[in-house]
């Protein structure tokens, strides 16, 4: 079993929209949860981080469940330049990579 | 302030042939990181450095050596490529007490 699953995707939402994912770790002493984006054929940059008690960053949320081992990242009213690959990453004893989720927002 | 460059961006090499790609930070970070990432795969960690003077094998070491030349340079090295490791190639680093890894912008090689 992969250490981080994501749905591969890709979804496909019109402009405004809201659109949410999940990733689930398979390590349950994962003690740090990140969202990471990348553009096509461009490096990964982090989008935040996950906290326990879940978080927003416009319009951005990121939500931790432990019980069940995932996390979530649901974008609101989707833009154009949403349109990107979303890797999880789960910290145990090393940070794992998810294979991404991508996203494509349509006008 | 480049943060992380690589070099080169973009090489082709024919199987048995060797190469070092290139990657240095300007932040001050004392770990530095390499990865490779392969369609439908995870980011996979080659080697890392912890600090200046360390090197470790990640999860897919083989095929690889590394250098940390100083605290800003980390170099990987493929000594005898194989067409296996047709990848795209990223360095990272990161300042030791936070987490949070600046990527280059990658190196995309193919071995014929």
């Amino acid at each position: 079993r992969k250490e981080v699953e994501q749905d591969p995707g890709p979804f496909n939402v019109p402009e405004g929209a809201t659109v949410a994912f999940n990733c689930t770790y398979s390590n349950s002493a994962s003690q740090s949860f990140f969202w990471y984006r990348q553009d096509c054929r461009k490096e990964p940059k982090l989008l935040m981080s996950v906290y326990s008690s879940g978080n927003e960053d416009g319009r951005f949320t990121a939500q931790l469940n432990r019980a069940s081992q995932y996390i979530s990242l649901l974008i609101r009213d989707s833009k154009l330049s949403d349109s990107a690959t979303y890797l999880c990453v789960v910290e145990g004893y090393k940070l794992s990579f998810g294979a991404g989720t991508t996203v494509t927002v349509r006008a | 302030n480049a943060g992380v460059t690589q070099t080169p961006k973009f090489q082709v090499l024919k199987t048995g042939q060797s190469m070092t790609l290139q990657c240095a930070q300007d932040m001050n970070h004392n770990s530095m990181y390499w990865y490779r990432q392969d369609p439908g795969m995870g980011l996979r960690l080659i080697y890392y450095s912890a600090s200046e003077g360390t090197t470790d094998k990640g999860e897919v070491p083989n095929g690889y050596n590394v250098s940390r030349l100083n605290k800003r340079e980390f170099s990987l090295r493929l000594e005898s490529a194989a067409p296996s490791q047709t990848s795209v190639y990223f360095c990272a680093s990161s300042d030791s007490r936070v987490l949070e890894q600046f990527f280059g912008p990658g190196t995309r090689l193919t071995v014929l």
